[in-house]
C-alpha cells in the first residue's frame, strides 16, 4: 500500500495554457475524488467517480475542466485555458468498497498560474 | 445549509500548553460522520479522527481528545501539552450526502502555530 500518489506536485504554467493532473489512488480502492484547495479555505469538492463512472460533477467546474478515470484506476483532470483563478492545491482521494468514508488524501499538485 | 464552522482561524500558543479547537456543524442528516484532518505546510491532509453521530463517547488519542456534542452540534478537538510538531492547520470536515453522491465538507481551517 503505497498511499495515493499526484503527479505533479507543483506545476507553473501560463495563462491560456492547457495542464493535466494524475491520480493514482490505492489500488483496491473503487471511490475517487478530486478537491480544490485555495489560500486559507478547506478544500472544495469538484468531482467523484466510482470504478470508471464519473457520479457528479460540482458546479466549481467549469466547462474548462474535465477529469477521466478510464480504467477505473488512476484519474486524469486536465484544465483547458488556464486563468489564473484557478491556481489552488488540487487533491485526489480515493475510498475503498468496504469503507466508503474511509478516506485516503494524496500530497495534491500545487498549481500556479502566472 | 449543511456546513462546518471553524470560528478560529488563528492560534498562537507557547509549547507544553493545552489548546483546543472548535468546530460547529450543520447537517440535515440523522446519521452523519465528522472527521478532524491535520495538514502540515508539506500540505497532506492527515486523517486524525472520524466519528459517526451515533457514537457520542469523548476519545482520547495520546495527547490529542475528541468532545462531540449532539446538543450543540460540535465536535471540538483539544491538544494537551502541545509541541511544536503541532504546529499545522486543522480541518474539521463533514460527509454530507447531495446530488446523489457523498462527498467531505470542510471547514476554513485553523492554523495552529507552537512556538518553543
Amino acid at each position: 500500500d503505497t498511499g495515493v500518489s499526484q503527479d505533479p506536485r507543483h506545476k507553473i504554467t501560463k495563462r491560456g495554457q492547457n495542464v493535466t493532473f494524475r491520480c493514482d489512488p490505492i489500488s483496491e480502492h473503487n471511490r475517487l475524488y478530486w478537491y480544490r484547495q485555495t489560500l486559507g479555505q478547506g478544500p472544495e469538492f469538484l468531482t467523484y467517480f466510482q470504478n470508471e463512472a464519473q457520479l457528479e460533477k460540482s458546479r466549481l467546474l467549469s466547462d474548462r475542466f474535465s477529469a477521466e478515470r478510464p480504467k477505473g484506476s488512476f484519474s486524469t483532470l486536465e484544465i483547458q485555458r488556464t486563468e489564473q483563478g484557478d491556481s489552488a492545491m488540487y487533491l485526489c482521494a480515493s475510498s475503498p468498497p468496504r469503507d466508503a468514508y474511509g478516506y485516503t488524501f494524496g500530497s495534491g499538485t500545487r498549481l500556479t498560474v502566472v | 445549509a449543511q456546513k462546518v464552522t471553524q470560528a478560529q482561524t488563528e492560534i498562537s500558543v507557547v509549547e507544553k500548553e493545552d489548546v483546543t479547537l472548535d468546530c460547529v456543524y450543520e447537517t440535515r442528516d440523522t446519521t452523519y460522520y465528522l472527521f478532524w484532518y491535520k495538514q502540515p505546510p508539506s500540505g497532506e491532509l492527515v486523517f486524525l479522527i472520524r466519528r459517526n453521530s451515533f457514537d457520542e463517547q469523548n476519545e482520547i488519542s495520546g495527547r490529542y481528545s475528541w468532545n462531540f456534542q449532539k446538543s450543540t452540534s460540535s465536535f471540538n478537538f483539544t491538544i494537551t501539552a502541545s509541541q511544536v510538531v503541532d504546529s499545522a492547520v486543522y480541518f474539521c470536515a463533514l460527509v454530507i450526502t447531495q446530488g446523489g453522491s457523498e462527498k467531505l465538507v470542510f471547514g476554513k481551517g485553523m492554523k495552529l502555530t507552537v512556538n518553543p
